[in-house]
């Protein structure tokens, strides 16, 4: 079974200072590994996906993250924030070599953008 | 093309009552998930639904069931509500295989009074 740890719950961050979000896994398996974000009131859109190669992937809206293996970690990472970021950001996994596999969503890290 | 559609997007139903609630997947997708998402947590995997079968289920009690349709669709039923089911239930749509990840519906915000 998998399971996503999101390390802050909240992370306040001054506009267009750089953030990033940690997140830990714990699997057994070979894992995809995701970051969704939510707008208030709204369900989850994609973000980035690491599925396989290259451990740096890049994203919508200037976002990016690290796969570490050896870690067991995928970080979400921009370098400069804007108002509009404000929102809950998801880590999730899943069984990537399952036929028929979930996702598991980690608690969330609420973003907070000061002006 | 669509994305994932819920209906209704809000409600209010009393303890002891049953409600439904429906999901139409995005065009091409074949694979529906259910999640329920109390406030200020993550979504919590409820089932899935594969060729009109149930092909994984969560940590829920059996009062949460569902069904797929022959196009796709699904819905998610739960009886005897509790105050505790109040959340945002969240309907994913994907292939079977994950490599594409969810497309998420916008939700159904439920409330029990």
């Amino acid at each position: 079974a998998q399971s996503v740890t999101q390390l802050d719950s909240q992370v306040p961050v001054f506009e267009e200072a750089p953030v990033e979000l940690r997140c830990n896994y714990s699997s057994s398996v070979s894992v995809y590994l995701f970051w969704y974000v939510q707008y208030p009131n709204q369900g989850l859109q994609l973000l980035l996906k690491y599925l396989s190669g290259s451990t740096l992937v890049k994203g919508i809206n200037g976002f990016e993250a690290e796969f570490n293996k050896s870690q067991t970690s995928f970080h979400l990472r921009k370098p400069s924030v804007h108002i509009s970021d404000t929102a809950e950001y998801f880590c999730a996994v899943s069984d990537r070599d399952s036929s028929a596999s979930k996702i598991i969503f980690g608690s969330g890290t609420r973003l907070s953008i000061r002006p | 093309d669509a994305g994932v559609t819920q209906s209704p997007t809000h409600l209010i139903k009393t303890r002891g009552q049953q409600v439904t609630l429906r999901c139409s997947p995005k065009s091409g997708h074949d694979t529906v998930s259910w999640y329920q998402q109390a406030l200020g947590q993550g979504p919590q995997f409820i089932f899935q639904y594969y060729e009109e079968e149930e092909r994984q289920r969560g940590n829920f009690p059996d009062r949460f069931s569902g069904h797929q349709f022959p196009n796709y669709s699904s819905e998610l039923n739960v009886n005897a509500l509790l105050l505790g089911d109040s959340a945002l239930y969240l309907c994913a749509s994907s292939l079977l295989q994950l490599s594409y990840g969810y497309t998420f519906g916008s939700g159904t915000r439920l409330t029990v009074v």
